[in-house]
């Protein structure tokens, strides 16, 4: 069974850092892209960034880049985000999501998700 | 980056009865070899978005079969024939074929 799980979310100022993880099981997470997604409270969805298979290509909405990255480590299932200079507007739960063995986005399976609050 | 227009945004529906929700891109989401990257997921309440249907009208393993997609280039419907009490939380279409990945603003679907 694939599951996603993250941890890392919690009570961040503005201006200050985080980081999330996702630890994956049930799959060959090393063949597939990985991806989050935010969604503010009572909003909807937003794509954050991704990653491909082996970590050397990433890309990131121009709403982060700069201040978020993106990672993985395939030796321990797990996928991250540093999140840096954070913004009230960053305030969302954030998605670990499986993308597909492409670049295009299949979305197939979706963590619980862990919730960031930016305040101060 | 593709924008992903969905309609109506709310849907109270009577049990039993059937549902639409339309989702149109801003550019078409075919690729050269045929693929379309339209996905459909459900969100219930409190819950993380569940995936439906893929590629336009591929149904997901689990997903009863009142649920179907249709569509094609830049025109997308999600139909439910028989709407459930299972079935009431937000609808989103998504594109993954063009960066950045956008989802509409999501169908909130209510029983009447």
């Amino acid at each position: 069974e694939v599951q996603l799980v993250e941890s890392g979310g919690g009570l961040v100022q503005p201006g200050g850092s985080l980081r999330l993880s996702c630890a994956a099981s049930g799959f060959t997470f090393s063949s597939y892209w990985m991806h989050w997604v935010r969604q503010p409270p009572g909003k909807g969805l937003v794509w954050v960034s991704r990653i491909n298979t082996d970590g050397s290509t990433t890309t990131d909405a121009d709403s982060v880049r700069g201040r978020f990255t993106i990672s993985r480590d395939n030796a321990k299932n797990t996928l991250y985000l540093q999140m840096s200079s954070l913004r009230a507007e960053d305030a969302a739960v954030y998605f670990c999501v499986r993308g597909g063995e492409t670049i295009y986005g299949e979305f197939d399976y979706w963590g619980q998700g862990t919730l960031v609050t930016v305040s101060s | 980056d593709v924008v992903m227009t969905q309609s109506p945004l709310s849907l109270p529906v009577t049990l039993g009865q059937p549902a639409s929700i339309s989702c149109r891109s801003s550019q078409s989401l075919v690729l050269g070899d045929g693929n379309t990257y339209l996905n459909w997921f459900q969100q219930r309440p409190g819950q993380s978005p569940r995936r439906l249907i893929y590629k336009v009208s591929n149904r997901d393993s689990g997903v009863p079969d009142r649920f179907s997609g249709s569509g094609s280039g830049t025109d997308f419907t999600l139909k439910i024939s028989r709407v459930e009490a299972e079935d009431v939380g937000v609808y989103y279409c998504m594109q993954g074929r063009h960066y950045p990945y956008t989802f509409g603003q999501g169908t909130k679907l209510e029983i009447k």
